[in-house]
């Protein structure tokens, strides 16, 4: 079975730009969270989707940053305009929660992102 | 803030010892979980202990949980290079969200 997809793996972008991530969460999967990794802050929730709606955004640092999940493959996480201290690692992940998010998270690869 | 807290920040050691790593908590959880993330790599999920549970076993790996100390701690036993990997616990301290500490970097020297 293919994991958690998500593209681009890497993107260099110039500052005010705008950036788009995306993930595929693993089909039959019910929870898509998305993290930032940094080595100042670690691993941070940003926000987290249950059957496509969003529970938490806490963690969204502000208003330069949505995510959507439009449906339950897909969902993106976009950054407008863009800074340098946006620059980090940014994971998806998903589970199967059947009502608990608390289980295993399946983790994807990363977007590795860039701003100069 | 961090809900878990791994300790050592780093550990290195030669292949065949056995490593620990230790994890401390605030709140109250449900469960605790353990991840490894390679380098430049995803996390990938490793074991989960509930609160219920006081030891797990999995392979090379023994967690523990302490919940009157908030606190775990994950052996792996005769380590090998391919063990070489920072190792994160994660905590839900309650609520429906993981929080991740900030891991341990273990170093298996041949």
């Amino acid at each position: 079975d293919a994991g958690v997809i998500q593209s681009p793996r890497h993107e260099v972008t110039e500052m005010g730009q705008e950036v788009t991530l995306r993930c595929k969460p693993i089909s039959g999967h019910d929870y898509l969270f998305w993290y930032r990794q940094t080595m100042m802050r670690g691993l941070e929730l940003l926000i987290y989707f249950n059957n496509n709606v969003p529970i938490d955004d806490s963690g969204m640092p502000e208003d330069r940053f949505s995510a959507k999940m439009p449906n339950a493959s897909f969902s993106t996480l976009k950054i407008q305009p863009s800074e340098p201290r946006d620059s980090a690692v940014y994971f998806c992940a998903s589970s199967f929660g059947t009502g608990n998010p608390n289980g295993e998270l399946f983790f994807g690869e990363g977007s590795r992102l860039t701003v100069l | 803030s961090q809900q878990g807290e791994e300790d050592p920040q780093a550990l290195s050691i030669q292949e065949g010892e056995n490593a620990t790593m230790n994890c401390s908590y605030k709140t109250s959880i449900n469960n605790l979980q353990w991840y490894r993330q390679n380098s430049g790599r995803g996390l990938v999920h490793l074991i989960l202990i509930r609160s219920n549970e006081r030891e797990k076993h999995s392979g090379r790996l023994r967690v523990t949980l302490d919940t009157s100390k908030k606190s775990s701690s994950l052996l792996i036993t005769a380590s090998r290079a391919a063990d070489t990997a920072s190792y994160f616990c994660a905590t839900d301290g309650g609520a429906q969200k993981l929080v991740f500490g900030q891991g341990t970097r273990l170093t298996i020297n041949p």
